[in-house]
This record gives C-alpha cells, structure tokens and sequence, in this order.
C-alpha cells in the first residue's frame, strides 16, 4: 500500500518565478492538506482540498493557490517567489469518512535564490 | 486562535535514560492531541494520538496522557535508543469533522547517545 507520494524531492528557484509542487494521497484518502516548514519551525497549515474544492485556508497570501483533481491529487502552486518562500512544503492525506488522521509524504524542499 | 508550546531543545540524553518532552496547549473545545515525529531528512510520522480527556495514546515505548485540567500532552518513554533521535512535533487537531487543520508546535530535538 502506497503511502503519500510528493514530486519532485528538491527543487530551486529563483525570486519572481513560480513553482508547482505535486502530491498523491494515501491509497483510500479522499483530503489533501498542505504545510510549509520553515527550517527550525513546526509545520504552518497552507489550505485543504476535499472534493476538488480548498476546504479550509491559513494564513497565507493569494500567491499560494492550489488544485486537487478527480483521482484525489494535488498540486500547490506558488507565483512571484521570495527568499521566504524557501522550506519543506509538507503534504497530508486523510479521509473525511475514517478517523481524519493526516499522513504526511516526504516533503519537496523549496530553496529561493 | 488555537496554539501549541512545547520545550526547546535540544534534549540529549544517554541511552537507556528516561525522556520527558513537555507540551502544552490553548484550544477552544475538546481537541485531538497527537506526537508525530520527523527524522532527518523525512516527513513527519504519527506517533501517538489522543482524542479525549484522560485517554493515553502509546507507541513504540512511548506514552502520553491527555490532561485537560493542566492541558498538557507531555511525551514520556522509560529508556531511550540512540535510534529515538529525531525531531518530536506536539500537534492538535481541533472540532470533530474530516476538515480540521493540524496545529504545531515548533519541535523539540532530541539527541541520544551511546
């Protein structure tokens, strides 16, 4: 049984460019939730996609938007970087119908030159 | 709004030791309460949960009792590996429904050694 899945594992990028991070959900979960973390930080709730519509957001600016598709994945899509931008974007999976425990994946680390 | 504090660390310790990581927090409502753990290099894994006031969740040696009165969370386990290094997330989850975000704290790092 496949666990949550992200692409790619590192990715570079320079300020002002835009950069698209991919997910797939446990194998059964129906919900994607994404996290920034911030090197030496706790994991910061971005927004949450259930049924291909974003569910619930944090405290994060229009830059950060996302997409969840018919087959449950997801993406999360950030314009106009900043140096601040650079972490470890976390994605979780779970299922509205089970105990709505969150599984998280590996992680993609986001550095902003 | 909802939050989480945990000690800082580092905690080091040497084997065999007993571990206490101390976490407490600020919910409305009757929250979930869970430790996740990240080793390098890694997401975060689940490591015990609690859903209710009094439940104790446990996990590979690892204890935590759910304590409304003081809310507190704090993670405990009798004799630590070198192996048991890693970072330990306190989190709460609050309401009962499937959309629920997942609050932090900012981690404590342990370090066992031989």
């Amino acid at each position: 049984d496949a666990g949550v899945t992200q692409s790619p594992t590192h990715l570079i990028k320079t300020r002002g460019q835009q950069v698209t991070l991919r997910c797939s959900p446990k194998s059964g979960h129906d919900t994607v939730s994404w996290y920034q973390q911030a090197l030496g930080q706790g994991p910061q709730f971005i927004f949450q996609y259930y049924e291909e519509e974003e569910r619930q957001r944090g405290n994060f600016p229009d830059r950060f938007s996302g997409h969840q598709f018919p087959n449950y994945s997801s993406e999360l899509n950030v314009n106009a970087l900043l140096l601040g931008d650079s972490a470890l974007y976390l994605c979780a999976s779970s299922s509205v119908s089970g105990t709505y425990e969150q599984y998280f994946g590996p992680g993609t680390r986001l550095t902003v030159t | 709004g909802d939050s989480v504090t945990q000690m800082e660390g580092p905690v080091t310790l040497s084997e065999e030791a007993f571990l206490t990581i101390n976490c407490t927090y600020t919910a409305t409502g009757y929250p979930s309460l869970f430790w996740y753990v990240q080793y390098p290099g890694e997401g975060l894994q689940l490591l015990l949960k609690a859903t209710k006031a009094d439940d104790k969740g446990s996990n590979k040696g690892f204890e935590a009792t759910y304590r409304k009165e003081t809310t507190s969370f704090h993670l405990e386990k009798g004799s630590v590996q070198v192996s048991d290094s890693a970072v330990y997330f306190c989190a709460l989850r609050g309401g009962n429904t499937g959309f629920q975000k997942l609050v932090f704290g900012t981690g404590t790092r342990l370090l066992v050694s031989p």
